[in-house]
C-alpha cells in the first residue's frame, strides 16, 4: 500500500533551522514534492527532487534518499510568515499517468 | 504568471440542489486536476484531465461530476450531495504529465462548499 509519514507538528524560533522529515514507502515512485499551505489558502509549490541529493532553494532546501525512501525540507533563518504547514508528497505513475500523493502535513509554528 | 482561479470561493447548497464550480487558468497548461481537502488533512485526488480527457478517477461518487469544456477550464457538477462532502475543493493545473518538472502543480485558492 501507500503510506507517507511525517511529524504532526514542529515549533522553532524566529531565525532558527527547522528540518521536517518525510519517509515514505509507495510503489510507482517518480519523485517527491513539498508544498506549502497557509491555513485557508491554497498550497503553493516549494521544491521538488527526483534524483538523490540536496536541492537548495534561498532559505528551503529539500534533500532525497531514494533507496532509503526518506526526506527532508530544510527550513532556514525562520520568519514570522513561515508558520504554515508543509506537506510532502509522492508522484506516482502507473501506466502512462501520474498523480501526487500528499502525506497528511507538519504544521510548524514559529515563536518570536 | 501560475494563477489558477476558482469561483466561487464560497458555497452553501442544500442535498438536493445542482450547483457547480469552475476552475481557470491561462498559464497553457494541458493537466487539470480536482481536489478534496477536509480540515486539518492532506488534499485528496479526485480526478485529473489530460489534454481534456478524463486520465484518472478515484473511485469518486456519481453525485461529484466532473466536465473539461476546453484546455483552460474545469468544472465540477455537483448533485444530491451530503453533509460529510462538505470540504475545500481545491483546482489545480500543470504543464503535462510526461515529466515531473512539467508536472508541478499550481493550485487556485479554493472553493469551501457547505452541504446542510
Amino acid at each position: 500500500g501507500q503510506n507517507i509519514d511525517q511529524p504532526t507538528e514542529m515549533t522553532a524560533t524566529e531565525g532558527a533551522i527547522v528540518q521536517i522529515n518525510c519517509t515514505y514507502q509507495t510503489s510507482g515512485f517518480n519523485g517527491l514534492f513539498w508544498y506549502q499551505q497557509h491555513a485557508g489558502e491554497a498550497p503553493t509549490f516549494l521544491s521538488y527532487n527526483v534524483l538523490d541529493g540536496l536541492e537548495e532553494k534561498g532559505r528551503f532546501s529539500s534533500f532525497l534518499s531514494r533507496s532509503k525512501g526518506y526526506s527532508y525540507l530544510l527550513l532556514k533563518e525562520l520568519q514570522m510568515k513561515d508558520s504554515a504547514s508543509y506537506l510532502c508528497a509522492v508522484f506516482m505513475t502507473t501506466d502512462s499517468w501520474g498523480k501526487l500523493q500528499f502525506g497528511a502535513g507538519t504544521q510548524v509554528v514559529v515563536t518570536p | 504568471d501560475t494563477e489558477v482561479t476558482q469561483t466561487p470561493k464560497h458555497l452553501v447548497m442544500g442535498m438536493t440542489n445542482k450547483k457547480s464550480l469552475k476552475c481557470e487558468q491561462h498559464m497553457g497548461h494541458r493537466a487539470m486536476y480536482w481536489y478534496k481537502q477536509k480540515a486539518k488533512k492532506p488534499p485528496e485526488l479526485m480526478f485529473v484531465y489530460s489534454y481534456e480527457k478524463l486520465s484518472i478517477n478515484e473511485s469518486v461518487p456519481s453525485r461529484f461530476s466532473p466536465e473539461c469544456p476546453n484546455s483552460s477550464l474545469l468544472n465540477l457538477h455537483l448533485h444530491a450531495l451530503q453533509p460529510e462532502d462538505s470540504a475545500l475543493y481545491l483546482c489545480a493545473s500543470s504543464q503535462g504529465q510526461d515529466s515531473l518538472a512539467k508536472n508541478i502543480q499550481y493550485f487556485g485558492a479554493g472553493t469551501r462548499l457547505s452541504v446542510l
